[in-house]
């Protein structure tokens, strides 16, 4: 298996703009999961879902995040409109059973 | 509710020396224990774990850890430390509503190794 698969790998944008980051997780597995990375706040949980539904979104930071999972076999997580202080590396996780398997993330810069 | 402490945020060692990472927990039910690490510029990936059973766990790049119910710890060690063990490692436990996979994770150790 090829794995979490995240992309883009790498996003700079300018601060107001819409920003999608998508997720493909582990063929089979029903967990997935919605990460922040940052210096001043370390790894933040924002949103997961459980065969698709959304089961806990407390983590997510405000109403410009929006995140879905239409099948499957994609998610995405998007911020609209964006904003500076939204930077951050952004993982994706997805699981089986209890251990959680990483994708490699999404660097977002917003200028 | 759950929670991770993970003591020092830093950690300096000499390569070949022995490496200790600590990991307190509290969990209102019988944990689920995790150590990820977690290389520059790359996702988290599973160093071992620890459910049922053995409480001593081995895992990758000869890691393991303990897990002491008494002391609520699960300590990362590994004898002698290369220049590529030089990660971020964290500590996780399972979140204890037992209904979800979700995870509570520390705040992370940096681990740098000195020629």
């Amino acid at each position: 298996d090829a794995g979490v698969i995240q992309s883009p790998r790498h996003e700079v944008t300018e601060m107001g703009q819409e920003v999608t980051l998508r997720c493909k997780p582990i063929s089979g597995h029903d967990y997935l999961f919605w990460y922040r990375q940052t210096m001043m706040r370390g790894l933040e949980l924002l949103i997961y879902f459980n065969n698709n539904v959304p089961i806990d979104d407390s983590g997510m930071p405000e109403d410009r995040f929006s995140a879905k999972m239409p099948n499957a076999s994609f998610s995405t997580l998007k911020i609209q409109p964006s904003e500076p202080r939204d930077s951050a590396v952004y993982f994706c996780a997805s699981s089986l059973g209890v251990e959680q398997f990483f994708g490699p993330g999404t660097r977002l810069t917003v200028l | 509710a759950q929670s991770v402490t993970q003591l020092g945020s830093h950690v300096s060692v000499s390569e070949g020396a022995l490496v200790l990472l600590r990991c307190n927990y509290s969990s209102s039910v019988p944990p689920y224990l995790f150590w990820y690490v977690q290389y520059p510029n790359q996702g988290l990936q599973l160093l071992l774990k620890y459910t049922t059973g053995a409480t001593l766990v081995k895992g990758i790049n000869g890691f393991e850890a303990e897990f002491k119910k008494s002391e609520t710890s699960f300590h990362l060690t590994k004898p002698s430390a290369h220049m590529s063990d030089a990660a971020e490692y964290f500590c996780a436990v399972r979140a204890s509503d037992g209904a979800t996979n979700k995870l509570i994770f520390g705040t992370g150790t940096l681990l740098a190794v000195q020629p």
